[in-house]
């Protein structure tokens, strides 16, 4: 069994602040590590995806960083929103790229 | 045009029953997954295939047989359903390093 963990599992944050949250995963067997942003009632989407080790994206005020050396990636975004508002999940991609295993994800809840 | 689109979106059915959840995706992607959403909305892998051929098989009861007919489809067969087999079920699929794109989800609920 696959342990990819995110943390925190919830945040509530002010609009305007800026925020961060993690996912670990295990150091073996890495292919690729991919975000999500899954509002309610929606599906997830891709946000960004990271196959190399020191990896960053960004994605206007969303970016993300990977160290595949020690298991961890994370997700900062800058000067939240309203509309930020979502769960952000991590996926670990092994199996040659045919197996995503999803952390838990982290619930964001950006307030007036 | 929709990317990967699963039907039917809700699905009520009794306990005993035999019930099929389609998926189709018009990216010409090579690999097709089933996620199943538990009550804490964490998704947890059913399988994968590729190019037609399952890859993945994570411990799900015999009672889910996945059928693809083409790699633009990958289609859901679960028998004799059961109460625990209520949730939302999503099909994805992706390319390699690439992201996957998800249907809209089934919502099954075993009454």
């Amino acid at each position: 069994i696959l342990n990819v963990e995110q943390s925190p599992q919830s945040l509530h944050v002010q609009e305007g602040d800026s925020t961060n949250f993690t996912c670990s995963f295990p150091s073996s067997n890495f292919y690729a590590l991919h975000w999500y942003r899954w509002e309610t009632a929606k599906s997830p989407e891709a946000l960004f995806v990271m196959t190399l080790n020191g990896d960053e994206k960004k994605k206007g005020r969303i970016s993300a960083t990977l160290n595949t050396k020690e298991g961890y990636s994370y997700l900062y975004i800058k000067g939240s929103q309203p509309e930020d508002s979502a769960t952000y999940l991590c996926a670990f991609v092994t199996g040659g790229g045919n197996k995503l295993t999803f952390g838990t994800g982290t619930q964001l809840k950006v307030e007036l | 045009d929709t990317a990967v689109s699963q039907t039917p979106k809700y699905l009520v059915t009794q306990m005993g029953n035999d019930k099929s959840i389609k998926c189709e995706q018009n990216l010409g992607h090579d690999t097709m997954y089933w996620y199943k959403q538990d009550s804490k909305k964490f998704l947890k892998i059913m399988f994968s295939y590729n190019n037609k051929e399952l890859i993945i098989n994570e411990t799900v009861p015999n009672r889910f047989s996945p059928k693809s007919p083409d790699k633009a489809h990958l289609n859901l067969h679960i028998n004799s359903l059961e109460l625990g087999d209520s949730a939302v079920y999503f099909c994805a699929s992706s390319q390699r390093d690439r992201g996957a794109f998800f249907g809209q989800g089934t919502r099954l609920t075993v009454v």
